[in-house]
């Protein structure tokens, strides 16, 4: 079956600083990847939509300059959380969508925390 | 706006038993619904998805509806074990950018 893996699957950084989250397809070739982000006890929420050789799309209330989303190639799409405060601290997921397809494949997620 | 909504936060049953989740859609028609099961610190896992001209989906020992006259799909778990305790998320294809738009999901809890 299709797998997404994502790295790394926990990560503390200190304030200020910058981190990146992979998110990689790993037997299949995906257009369009989503980055959602999940508080607990909360459903996930989009923050952006990557799309391959273009500009990620952002949703209402997420800093695009604070959440800088890489879709370099088919099989793989980076965020970097810039300047991290604690308040950046959450369960990061990315989604794959098969090429031609609905069909989406999640990550495993990534827990980051920000001290 | 497009809402999707799970309103029980939490369900325990005893083993053997067979569990029933309910979603609730409101402001749109979703063409199909989806449901995941989500283990605590992992990523959703695809389960089943039903189209809104099914009116029932079967896998295994899982079985979905779909009413679009109620706006509800139920989610039952037939035979539960203590293995199927997970949060189990509803979802469905609502935004602008083809993504997924979740409930806060429901804690199963199944006890021996």
């Amino acid at each position: 079956g299709a797998v997404v893996s994502q790295h790394p699957s926990r990560v503390i950084c200190k304030s200020g600083t910058s981190v990146k989250i992979e998110c990689r397809s790993l037997d299949f070739q995906a257009t369009t990847m989503f980055w959602y982000r999940q508080f607990p006890k909360q459903s996930l929420m989009l923050m952006a939509t990557s799309n391959e050789g273009s500009k990620a799309t952002y949703e209402q209330g997420v800093e695009k300059d604070k959440f800088l989303i890489n879709h370099a190639s088919l099989t793989l799409s980076t965020l970097t959380v810039t300047s991290a405060h604690p308040e950046d601290s959450s369960f990061y997921i990315c989604s794959a969508v098969l090429q031609g397809s609905y069909e989406q494949y999640f990550g495993p997620g990534t827990r980051l925390t920000v001290t | 706006s497009q809402k999707i909504e799970q309103n029980s936060e939490a369900l325990n049953i005893q083993e053997g038993k067979t569990a029933t989740l309910t979603c609730n859609y409101t402001n749109y028609s979703p063409a199909y619904l989806q449901w995941y099961r989500q283990d605590p610190g992992r990523g959703p896992v695809f389960l089943l998805l039903i189209r809104e001209n099914e009116k029932e989906k079967r896998k295994e020992r899982l079985k979905v509806t779909f009413d679009t006259t109620l706006k509800q799909s139920l989610f039952h778990i037939t035979a539960s074990q203590p293995a199927d305790s997970a949060t189990y998320l509803c979802a469905s294809f609502g935004g602008s950018q083809g993504n997924l738009i979740f409930g806060k999901g429901t804690k199963l809890s199944v006890k021996p």
